[in-house]
């Protein structure tokens, strides 16, 4: 079966830092675009990054810029967001899914998420 | 930035068909995918790349588009399609990847 384990969420305070992780399973880790998706509390999904096969290209949302960082170890058939300096409109649910959401990778399947809170 | 516009909320009886539009400026020239998501579950992909659909959603889920409207049509809607329903599109070169989604419409089946 295909398909995606987000860890990693939980209650951190305004400035600090958490590392999501995402383990896949049933599927050619190595060949696949990965990505995060959040979804704010009672709102719609906002892509927040995605990450090439290998590693060598990743890709963020503007507002993520310079305090997500994306990784992939394909040893491990795992994804990390690593998240610094988090404010409170980062707080979320945050998905992982398989793909780059187009070209021949559209997103799926998605996990089923880690909820993240940002609060002091 | 890419706008996609989705109505808040349709609804329809059950056995009627379900017609969701996406608006944005030109759509009809990209890929477009949907996403429903169930109370309290993740987002499902139901249709990629305009009219494909993954294994195991019925044929009862179809995707057009036309001009500035990408439209999900449901037929012979069930219960179990109540869900919010995502599009989604790419802006993609070769030295950015951006991905848009519209703001959802509440599918309820009366």
């Amino acid at each position: 079966e295909v398909q995606v384990v987000e860890s990693g969420g939980g209650l951190v305070q305004p400035g600090g830092s958490l590392r999501l992780s995402c383990a896949a399973s049933g599927f050619t880790f190595s060949s696949y675009w990965m990505s995060w998706v959040r979804q704010a509390p009672g709102k719609g999904l906002e892509w927040v990054a995605t990450i090439k096969e290998d590693g060598s290209e990743k890709y963020y949302v503007d507002s993520v810029k310079g305090r997500f960082t994306l990784s992939k170890d394909n040893a491990k058939n795992s994804v990390y967001l690593q998240m610094n300096n988090l404010r409170g409109e980062d707080t979320a649910v945050y998905y992982c899914a398989r793909g780059r959401f187009g070209g021949q990778q559209p997103a799926s399947p998605w996990g089923q998420g880690t909820r993240v809170t940002v609060s002091s | 930035s890419y706008i996609l516009a989705q109505p808040p909320s349709v609804s329809v009886a059950p056995g009627q068909t379900a017609r969701l539009s996406c608006g944005g400026d030109n759509i009809a020239t990209k890929s477009v995918h949907w996403y429903r998501q169930r109370p309290g579950q993740a987002p499902e992909l139901v249709v990629s790349n305009g009219s494909d659909r993954p294994y195991g959603i019925p044929d009862r889920f179809y995707g057009s588009k036309s001009g500035n409207t990408a439209t999900l049509t449901i037929s012979r809607v069930e219960a179990g399609d109540e869900a919010v329903y995502y599009c989604q599109v790419w802006d993609v070169s070769r030295d950015h990847l951006k991905v848009f989604f519209g703001g959802g419409t509440q599918l309820t089946a009366l």
